[in-house]
């Protein structure tokens, strides 16, 4: 089993509409959860963290963590062509340790 | 603020040279991540390290791979005798502990020919 699983996508969603993009991950123990944007031909880009249950909330973007479920989620509101990009999903065990990545959702936002 | 350093942007070797990796991490993070990220794969763990310590190796094959981070200049990750299968965009990360995500830097291409 991965430690981080996310659907490869590609996931397509006109401009304006929000893109909901998902992971699910295999230690209970987790403690930390990042959302990061990489653009082809690009480094990742870090765009939200969340460490607890519930929402939060920056700007278009929207984290949501249930960790009875062992889910993340990454929600992006009127969505932009300029979102279009590989979403990857992070997990951390320990605070110092390694990340866990997953594989990235490919997003493209239609004009 | 200059972020994470990475250099070179691009690298090539022929099979069986030597390819060195340099990664300077950003002002006031001490901790450093490299990965490696082969095409349509996502980022895989290679090594973790502090100032003149390895913390986690876990992620690094154990022949011809090294990295060290001392005490002055940057962290470098070694391939010695490098082959095809090695050519992918290496990423070094660093962060503060336990605070925030990691920084990535802009990554080096390797291209083994």
């Amino acid at each position: 089993q991965k430690e981080v699983e996310q659907n490869s996508g590609p996931l397509s969603v006109p401009e304006g509409a929000i893109a909901s993009l998902n992971c699910t991950y295999s230690d209970r123990g987790s403690q930390s959860f990042f959302w990061y944007r990489q653009y082809s031909g690009k480094s990742p880009e870090l765009i939200m963290s969340i460490y607890s249950n519930g929402d939060k909330e920056d700007g278009r973007f929207t984290a949501q963590l249930n960790k009875a479920s062992q889910y993340v989620s990454l929600l992006i509101r009127d969505s932009q062509p300029s979102d279009s990009a590989t979403y990857l999903c992070a997990v951390n065990r320990n605070t110092g340790n390694q990340f866990y990545f997953g594989t990235g959702t490919s997003l493209t936002v239609i004009p | 603020n200059a972020g994470v350093m990475q250099n070179p942007r691009h690298l090539v070797r022929r099979r069986g040279q030597e390819a060195r990796l340099r990664c300077s991490p950003m002002k006031g993070h001490s901790h450093v991540y490299w990965y490696r990220q082969l095409p349509e794969e996502g980022l895989k763990f290679m090594v973790y390290l502090q100032k003149e310590n390895i913390i986690d190796e876990s992620g690094m094959p154990k022949e011809r791979f090294s990295a060290e981070f001392p005490k002055e200049g940057p962290s470098i990750l070694r391939i010695q005798q490098v082959v095809r299968g090695d050519s992918a965009a290496y990423f070094c990360a660093s962060s503060r502990l336990g605070v925030d995500g990691y920084t990535f830097g802009s990554g080096t291409r390797l291209t083994v020919v």
